[in-house]
């Protein structure tokens, strides 16, 4: 069984502000642990995944994630956001050996001017 | 520009009615999938396909009937649906269902169950 837990459910922030999401999960099995976001009215995208190799992730539009595996963590940051980073986002694990995902119930990032 | 498109984009329907969303993957992928998104609720997984042959249907309503004909298209076949059904039905797939691969979701279909 594995569950993915997002620390937050909602995240205000101002304009070239830094900021990080957090992702806790547990897992009896190795996971690949992924970021998605969702922007108003859309469907999912991949932001980064984490599969092997180095703990740190850059993903697209200026994100990345840090593996830790000790503290079962996938944060996400970004040390300026913009007000085009507001929406839904999404952490997700993937159970190695029978592929199911399993998705965290979002954080809703809003970006103040 | 999304690689899956989901048709209607909205829909309204009665309880009594029978409708059918749409989902085309344009991307060569082998599976495909269907979840439901609700406000303040996690995302739902509802239905897997794997090369055409349902895999996996999480205690999903017999209300809801997903048909795929091909590797490209899927369908989720709706009737007598309840208020609390009212969602964004996303579709989406992935090159097959191994652990590491990127799901790639269409934009969805709200549904609004009257």
């Amino acid at each position: 069984a594995q569950s993915v837990t997002q620390l937050d459910s909602q995240v205000p922030v101002f304009e070239e502000a830094p900021v990080e999401l957090r992702c806790n999960y547990s897992s009896s099995v190795s996971v690949y642990l992924f970021w998605y976001v969702q922007y108003p009215n859309q469907g999912l995208q991949l932001l980064l995944k984490y599969l092997s190799g180095s703990t740190l992730v850059k993903g697209i539009n200026g994100f990345e994630a840090e593996f830790n595996k000790s503290q079962t963590s996938f944060h996400l940051r970004k040390p300026s956001v913009h007000i085009s980073d507001t929406a839904e986002y999404f952490c997700a694990v993937s159970d190695q050996v029978s592929g199911k995902s399993t998705f965290g119930d979002g954080t809703t990032l809003t970006v103040k001017p | 520009e999304t690689g899956v498109t989901q048709t209607p984009r909205h829909l309204v329907m009665g309880m009594t009615n029978k409708k059918s969303l749409k989902c085309e993957q344009h991307l060569g992928h082998n599976a495909m999938y269907w979840y439901k998104q609700s406000a303040k609720k996690p995302l739902e997984l509802m239905f897997v396909y794997s090369l055409e042959e349902r895999v996996e249907n999480n205690s999903v309503p017999s209300r809801f009937s997903p048909e795929c004909p091909n590797s490209s298209h899927l369908f989720l076949h709706l009737h007598t649906l309840q208020p609390e059904d009212s969602a964004l039905y996303l579709c989406a797939s992935s090159q097959d269902r191994s652990a590491g691969n990127t799901i790639y979701f269409g934009e969805g279909s709200w549904l609004t169950v009257v």
